[in-house]
């Protein structure tokens, strides 16, 4: 198993640009999620996917789109980059049953807005 | 709605000294916890989780912590650090009930001197 991946490692956009971080996992978890991460503050949620075909927004949502393709991918899109999105990116997944209610992290992806 | 706090941003400690990294939350319901793992440069990795049972909870690599309802805390704890442990270290929480994403605090830098 991979785990959760993510696509790309590390990134540089100029203000305006858009791009998509891609993120798929192949644990067969149900509910997915995006947060940003930033010096002193913590991981915050930006968009999450309880189930496929539910999105919701999290606590930072404002400049970003989110998409679940189906179980395995969970898809972010900045469409208009600024420099207050240059973070660390990271998707996460859970299967939210059982005893398994932890989330499993993938390795991130950092990106610098100039 | 729940939230974190992670009392020390910075912890500096000897090699081989014991170290404890706070951590309180606040919630109108009953909550799972879970204390993370990041090395620099990586994604977040599971330490430690308590969901019900003993509410002292062992983890990986010599951690534990303990979920003290009355206060609502959930420190983590270890007798003796290694250099290998420098890292930052995250809280969470989230809800028992209902798919909900996990709140993080805002992490506390662990650091290892020699």
């Amino acid at each position: 198993n991979a785990g959760v991946t993510q696509t790309p490692k590390f990134q540089v956009l100029k203000t305006g640009q858009s791009m998509t971080l891609q993120c798929a996992q192949d644990m067969n978890h149900n509910s997915m999620y995006w947060y940003r991460q930033d010096p002193g503050m913590g991981l915050r949620l930006i968009y999450y996917s309880a189930s496929e075909g539910t999105t919701d927004k999290g606590e930072v949502p404002n400049g970003y789109n989110v998409s679940r393709l189906n179980k395995r991918e969970f898809s972010l899109r900045l469409e208009s980059a600024a420099p207050s999105q240059t973070s660390v990116y990271f998707c996460a997944s859970t299967q939210n049953l059982g005893s398994s209610y932890e989330q499993y992290f993938g390795p991130g992806t950092r990106l610098t807005v100039t | 709605a729940q939230s974190v706090t992670q009392l020390d941003s910075q912890v500096p400690v000897f090699e081989e000294a014991p170290v404890e990294l706070r951590c309180n939350y606040s919630s109108s319901v009953s909550v799972y916890l879970f204390w993370y793992v990041q090395y620099p440069n990586q994604g977040l990795q599971l330490l430690l989780k308590y969901l019900s049972g003993s509410t002292l909870v062992k983890g990986i690599n010599g951690f534990e912590a303990e979920f003290n309802k009355s206060q609502t805390s959930f420190h983590l704890r270890k007798p003796s650090v290694h250099i290998s442990d420098t890292a930052e270290y995250f809280c969470a929480v989230r809800t028992i009930s209902g798919n909900t994403p996990l709140v993080f605090g805002k992490g506390t830098r662990l650091s290892v001197i020699a």
